[in-house]
């Protein structure tokens, strides 16, 4: 059965600290992508890693670095957390669309959601 | 740029009853769509796909959608609401150079009444 963990599901930031959030999948998936869920915007893209040591920047990726280091974790690094990226962040993985079409009808399975609250 | 309209923020309905959630694609070419469900605290599920073939799509938990590209719409259905249909619904459409990212709607959520 696939699956897609994050390692908090609560996090509670003061401004200014750095925060790492953590996302492992087990289904040897060379894509791995990060959104961030607010009301009323649904899910923009913030970072995506086609395989080890790549990534793409999203849609909104400022204020916001990655690390892939191992193909089973992409992790999600916010330099210096602000009130405003308080907000819900998904992990998802894929297999690869890098070469030809396959993999654009390859399903993303999500994670269960870290929700960050920074003060 | 591709982008996923949900007119619909909330919808309520009664149990038993029928069940249309509205989404509008713009896309240029033959749109890679998708229908994920999340329920309260969860991540998202993938109810149902479309990329070609028959326009009309089942999905789990007795979904169904249809693609009509005249109208540039994949407006989910079920014939009969249950109490365990109450979550959040979103749209998506595949988008980027490689098919590299999905782009999704605002959602819409479903509330069921008994």
């Amino acid at each position: 059965d696939v699956k897609v963990t994050q390692s908090s599901r609560y996090l509670v930031k003061r401004t200014g600290e750095k925060v790492f959030l953590e996302c492992v999948q087990d289904m040897d998936h060379e894509n791995m992508f990060w959104y961030r869920q607010d009301p009323g915007l649904g899910l923009r893209l913030i970072y995506f890693s086609y395989d080890v040591k790549m990534k793409e920047k999203g849609d909104i990726p400022e204020g916001y670095s990655v690390s892939r280091e191992k193909k089973e974790r992409f992790s999600l690094i916010l330099e210096s957390a602000s009130t405003n990226q308080t907000s819900m962040y998904l992990c998802a993985s894929r297999v690869s669309s890098r070469s030809g079409t396959s993999g654009l009808q390859e399903t993303q399975y999500f994670g269960p959601g870290t929700r960050l609250l920074v003060l | 740029a591709q982008s996923v309209t949900q007119p619909d923020i909330h919808i309520t309905v009664s149990e038993g009853a029928s069940l249309e959630l509205r989404c509008n694609y713009s896309y240029g070419a033959t749109p890679y769509l998708f229908w994920y469900v999340q329920s309260p605290g969860q991540g998202l599920q993938l109810l149902l796909k479309y990329f070609s073939g028959d326009t009309l799509v089942q999905g789990i938990k007795g979904f169904e959608a249809e693609f009509k590209r005249s109208q540039s719409s994949f407006n989910l259905r079920k014939p009969s609401v249950h109490w365990s249909d109450a979550a959040e619904y979103f749209c998506a459409v595949v988008a980027g150079e490689y098919g590299n990212k999905l782009v999704f709607g605002a959602g819409t959520i479903l509330r069921v009444k008994s």
